[in-house]
Formats: C-alpha cells, sequence, structure tokens
C-alpha cells in the first residue's frame, strides 16, 4: 500500500505568514500529485495538479512543489489569510485509477 | 448544476437498515470515482466508473456495498445492512478524462450515521 504522510498534522499561524506544508509517499513511482483543499462540512476541492516531469505549480498565492525521487511534495501558501483555514490534502496519482490520500494538514489561521 | 451533486447530504439510518447514495457528476465526465472518509482522516477509494463500466471494485470493503451507474452518468452506492463502523462521509467525485489523472472534482459529501 502506498503511505502518505503530512507534517504537521495540525497548526496555527498569524494573518499574513507563510505556509508551508509538507508531503510524503513512500512509492515514488508516481504519474502526478494533487492538493486539495476540504472546509469542514464540505468536499475536496482541488487546488493544483502537479505532473511528474515537473518540479513545481503555481496559481495565486500557491505554490506546489515536487521531488519525485525522494517522495515529498510541500505547498506554500504565500501571505496567509483567515479564509485559507481548512486542511489540505496532498493525493499522489500511481496510474491504478485511484488517488491515495494522506490524513492532511488542519490549518488555522489567526486574524 | 455545474459541480457534482450528492444527495442525502444527511443519513441516519439504524443499524441493519438498507441505504442508497446518490451522485450526479459533472456532465460529460467520463470518470467517476466514490471514496469513504472517518473522521479525521484521508479519504479511502471504494469503485471507479468509466461510462457505465465498474473498472475496479476492489476497494469496496464487503459485499453489503454496491454501486453502479447504468447510463453513465448518475451512480448509486447501496449499502446493505448497515454497521455502525459504515458511518463516514461518502464522497462522489468525477473528471472528464477516462483515469483519475486529471483534475478531479469532488461532491459536497454523504454524511452517513448507523444508529
Amino acid at each position: 500500500k502506498q503511505e502518505v504522510t503530512q507534517i504537521p498534522a495540525a497548526l496555527s499561524v498569524p494573518e499574513g505568514e507563510n505556509l508551508v506544508l509538507n508531503c510524503s509517499f513512500t512509492d515514488s513511482a508516481i504519474y502526478n500529485l494533487q492538493w486539495f483543499r476540504q472546509d469542514p462540512g464540505k468536499g475536496l476541492t482541488s487546488l493544483l495538479l502537479i505532473q511528474s516531469s515537473q518540479r513545481e505549480q503555481t496559481s495565486g498565492r500557491l505554490n506546489a512543489s515536487l521531488d519525485k525521487s525522494s517522495g515529498r511534495s510541500t505547498l506554500y501558501i504565500a501571505a496567509s489569510q483567515p479564509g485559507d483555514s481548512a486542511t489540505y490534502l496532498c493525493a499522489p496519482y500511481y496510474g491504478n485509477n485511484r488517488l491515495a490520500f494522506g490524513k492532511g494538514n488542519q490549518v488555522v489561521v489567526i486574524p | 448544476g455545474a459541480g457534482v451533486s450528492q444527495s442525502p447530504r444527511y443519513k441516519v439510518a439504524k443499524r441493519g437498515q438498507d441505504v442508497a447514495l446518490r451522485c450526479d457528476p459533472i456532465s460529460g465526465h467520463v470518470s467517476l470515482f466514490w471514496y469513504q472518509q472517518a473522521l479525521g482522516q484521508g479519504p479511502e477509494f471504494l469503485t471507479y466508473f468509466q461510462n457505465e463500466a465498474q473498472l475496479d471494485k476492489s476497494g469496496l470493503p464487503s459485499d453489503r456495498f454496491f454501486a453502479e451507474r447504468p447510463e453513465g452518468s448518475v451512480s448509486t452506492l447501496k449499502i446493505q445492512r448497515t454497521q455502525q463502523e459504515d458511518s463516514a462521509v461518502y464522497l462522489c467525485a468525477s473528471s472528464l478524462g477516462g483515469s483519475a489523472g486529471n483534475t478531479i472534482y469532488f461532491g459536497e459529501g454523504s454524511w452517513l450515521t448507523v444508529v
């Protein structure tokens, strides 16, 4: 089973600080990796999809990096806002019609 | 609507009752997925459809779980003789392409509580 670990499990930061969320996966033979956001009581929203051939992908204040060989991805959120409070889930894809999810990084941005 | 729609949003079932959860994917999406998410955990894969064909059902936890997508659009996840351990959020997702390697769009989930 492909294991996905997200560290830290939970963090609180003051508004304006940059967020760094880490994801590691045991099997480096990924096709791509997606980062999702989940608000309480809601479904998942795809934030970024980064292909295995890419080193990073950016969307607005979000930047995801990928180091496939070491089995790591990092999501950076610049200048955090209270609206960024959510759980962030990392999901590598191995070509087997399913995503392997971690437990998530639960983020609280304090105004 | 423009997104993935799931119903009911909340369901309380007595142990032993059968339940049916419905998913309306985004129109034209080929792939449809069901995931189960327990409290505090990431989603776990249940099953995958490409159009009407169920290509992978290896994640279904027991033979009490059954899913169908007869016309390649709407899907139903059925759980027979529900048990307390079935309490979870059931998430449906769809994608335009024929695999999970594309951007995937999730519904808001059906919250099942078995009492």
